[in-house]
């Protein structure tokens, strides 16, 4: 079935990097996406990419797909304490559903 | 980017009582919505797509009578919880597909709903 993976928890300092990684397991996925969500909040488009890319930058953010390993990350450059949020990865399948992984907690430490 | 709302943001209701929920597309219309349930410090779940002019399509596990769907316009979906229970308190969020044909979807603020 659909799922996706993601670590629960990163803890960064501040003007470090933040590397969120997420596996999914869906070969039929079109489009994999980065949210942010912070608290009591909805959620934040902040990237996709579409999966016959392997890499997609914006400003701050790097994408990176492994289609062959299914693996997703999100690197945040000079990472921030306003990047404290939940970081979640989702896919969107042949189906059209979006499927969301568990999300992670990044807590950047001043 | 496009926008989404939905009305209200919180809401506090009696157990046995249905509270209504809306979702807006602003500026783009949306023949497809979503419908995501999520509790405290966990992800979103799917609960339905509404799609405009016919019944939603539930996930598994879903009760349709407990979580009335129209999608009545291209603008606006709502979500009623019928006869509320303190298990149905959680944060409702609504997406709309963007209809320029890419799968990327709006999400609106989210509604919290709590159920005394």
């Amino acid at each position: 079935g659909e799922d996706v993976e993601q670590s629960l928890f990163l803890s960064v300092r501040e003007g470090d990097s933040s590397v969120i990684n997420c596996t999914y397991t869906d070969s039929s996925s079109t489009y994999l996406y980065w949210y942010k969500q912070e608290p009591g909040a909805g959620l934040q488009l902040l990237t996709y990419i579409f999966s016959n890319m392997d890499m997609k930058q914006d400003q701050r953010l790097t994408v990176l797909l492994n289609k062959k390993d299914k693996h997703l990350s999100l690197r945040i450059a000079d990472t921030q304490t306003g990047d404290s949020a939940i970081y979640f990865c989702a896919e969107t399948t042949g189906g059209f559903k979006t499927i969301f992984g568990a999300g992670t907690r990044l807590f950047v430490k001043a | 980017g496009a926008v989404v709302s939905q009305h209200p943001s919180w809401v506090i209701c009696k157990s046995g009582t249905s509270v209504k929920i809306e979702c807006r597309s602003l500026d783009f219309q949306a023949t497809t919505m979503f419908w995501y349930r999520q509790f405290p410090k966990q992800s979103l779940m799917l609960m339905a797509t509404s799609n405009e002019g016919s019944k939603a399509t539930y996930e598994q596990g879903v009760e349709k009578d407990k979580f009335l769907i129209n999608h009545a316009s291209l603008t606006l979906s709502t979500l009623t919880v019928t006869s509320a229970h303190p298990e149905d308190s959680s944060f409702y969020i609504c997406s709309a597909r963007d209809p320029s044909g890419k799968y990327e979807q709006y999400f609106g603020p989210g509604t919290r709903l709590t159920v005394t």
